[in-house]
């Protein structure tokens, strides 16, 4: 039972356009949100967070917004680059101390130049 | 270079044999993390280690264990394996023991054949 759902495997965008990754998930006790980046080869790298009691967070090119009644979060990249293409991994944490962590399949976005 | 390195990079054992992954967190981190990502999955988190005393346990099987020791790097054992443990393991490590910023290294490979 998948509790972090990542329903796109993969997304093609051309650069300059908006990105937009979707990510959904079940369990209404989760309570902090983050998203990572991963090239080949390395492991995963910290993008953004954002905690529920927030609905929006924003860093540079990358939004993150939530929606709690639709338990839906989704990470938008504006402007896409070609150094964005890699595989993105949104994971949900239910306690306070976000310790244990459940990470979603990931999506492969693509940024066509 | 998120300053957290993990040994060996590749590994290739044989059904039934223990092998030992090994793991250093970044300079003045004190949690490490243990994750493991098999074939087009998600990451699935296997246990946290906090100033030396596991803080949190999550999928991890009997056949596995961790240790942290006092200079802070960690390792991971595993027994007994099955082809299905093949995979990728990420560590990853974090100043507080919340995890909401983990950095993770570029994982250990581990085919078992």
């Amino acid at each position: 039972d998948q509790q972090v759902k990542q329903n796109s495997p993969s997304l093609s965008v051309q650069e300059g356009r908006i990105s937009i990754l979707n990510c959904d998930y079940t369990n209404s006790m989760f309570d902090y949100f983050l998203w990572y980046k991963k090239y080949p080869a390395e492991g995963p790298t910290f993008l953004i967070s954002i905690s529920s009691i927030k609905d929006k967070n924003e860093d540079g090119r990358f939004t993150v917004f939530l929606n709690k009644s639709a338990k839906h979060l989704s990470l938008h990249i504006v402007p896409s680059q070609p150094g964005d293409s890699a595989v993105y991994f949104c994971a949900a944490s239910m306690d306070n101390y976000g310790q244990n962590f459940v990470f979603g399949p990931g999506t492969r976005l693509s940024v066509l130049p | 270079d998120s300053g957290v390195t993990q040994t060996p990079k590749h590994l290739i054992t044989a059904t039934g044999q223990r092998v030992t992954l090994r793991c250093s967190p970044r300079s003045g981190d004190l949690s490490v993390y243990w994750y493991q990502q098999s074939l087009d999955q998600g990451l699935q988190f296997l246990i946290q280690y906090y100033n030396g005393e596991e803080r949190a346990k999550g999928n991890i099987l009997e056949r596995f264990s961790a240790q942290q020791f006092p200079d802070l790097h960690s390792e991971l054992n595993l027994s007994s394996l099955e082809l299905g443990d093949s995979a990728l393991y990420f560590c990853a490590s974090s100043v507080n023991p919340t995890g909401r910023e983990q950095y993770f290294g570029p994982g250990t490979r581990l085919t078992v054949t």
